[in-house]
């Protein structure tokens, strides 16, 4: 059973708003994950994070932001949305055997 | 550095025939490799993964994956296939990074559609 939670699960918005994806995970991982996927393609790492105050950017250019201020928490945030950020964003925890945990992901859709 | 391939992005069966999903990939350092699932409209599951025990891995749902260094593979496999089993498989490599510090980052494939016929 996940203990990992996104929301929103469905977020619609305009050019130019500011938004923040959460996410929060009741395991206790220290690492955490943003991934983008669009619809029947791969996962693009975006961001991830080895513990509070840790953030890295990953292998796909993103024009997003995170923070890690609380082991539980993970937050996404974009500044000025964009209709090229419409996507899939999935979050994930790894647990200490390298098992990933998925929440349900947000569909973003900027119009 | 890292990387995955999955060789078909669609495969078709017929119900009740074998299923072989393809997966090589590419590491600096010992890997662990994982197969995952994603069914429609419904989160990322583990099926099994590979951590340098037993070379044959068997995961839930009667999946199971070999492991062959040789060949840098890890391909999928179940004898029977069930309608059920119609959705998307992610391989998916993790390895530490250089010996300064571990990176762990998952990387993974395109993805496999897997089509089941009645």
């Amino acid at each position: 059973e996940a203990d990992i939670y996104q929301t929103p699960r469905y977020l619609v918005i305009g050019t130019g708003k500011k938004i923040t994806l959460e996410c929060s995970q009741t395991m206790g991982h220290d690492k955490m994950y943003w991934y983008q996927q669009d619809p029947g393609m791969e996962l693009h790492l975006i961001h991830y994070s080895y513990g509070v105050n840790s953030t890295e950017k990953g292998d796909l250019s993103s024009e997003s932001t995170v923070s890690r201020i609380r082991t539980e928490h993970f937050p996404l945030t974009l500044e000025s949305a964009r209709p090229s950020h419409t996507s899939q964003y999935l979050c994930a925890s790894r647990a200490y055997n390298e098992k990933l945990f998925f929440g349900s992901g947000t569909q973003l859709s900027v119009l | 550095a890292q990387s995955v391939t999955q060789l078909d992005s669609h495969v078709s069966v017929s119900e009740g025939t074998p299923v072989l999903l393809r997966c090589n990939y590419s590491s600096s350092y010992s890997p662990s490799l994982f197969w995952y699932v994603q069914h429609p409209n419904k989160g990322l599951q583990l099926l099994l993964k590979y951590t340098s025990a037993a070379t044959l891995v068997k995961g839930i749902n009667g999946f199971e994956a070999e492991f062959k260094k040789s060949e840098t593979s890890f391909h999928l496999t179940k004898p029977s296939a069930h309608m059920s089993d119609a959705a998307e498989y992610f391989c998916v490599v993790s390895a530490p990074g250089p010996p300064s510090g571990g990176s762990y980052i998952p990387t993974f494939g395109r993805g496999t559609s897997l089509i089941v016929h009645p």
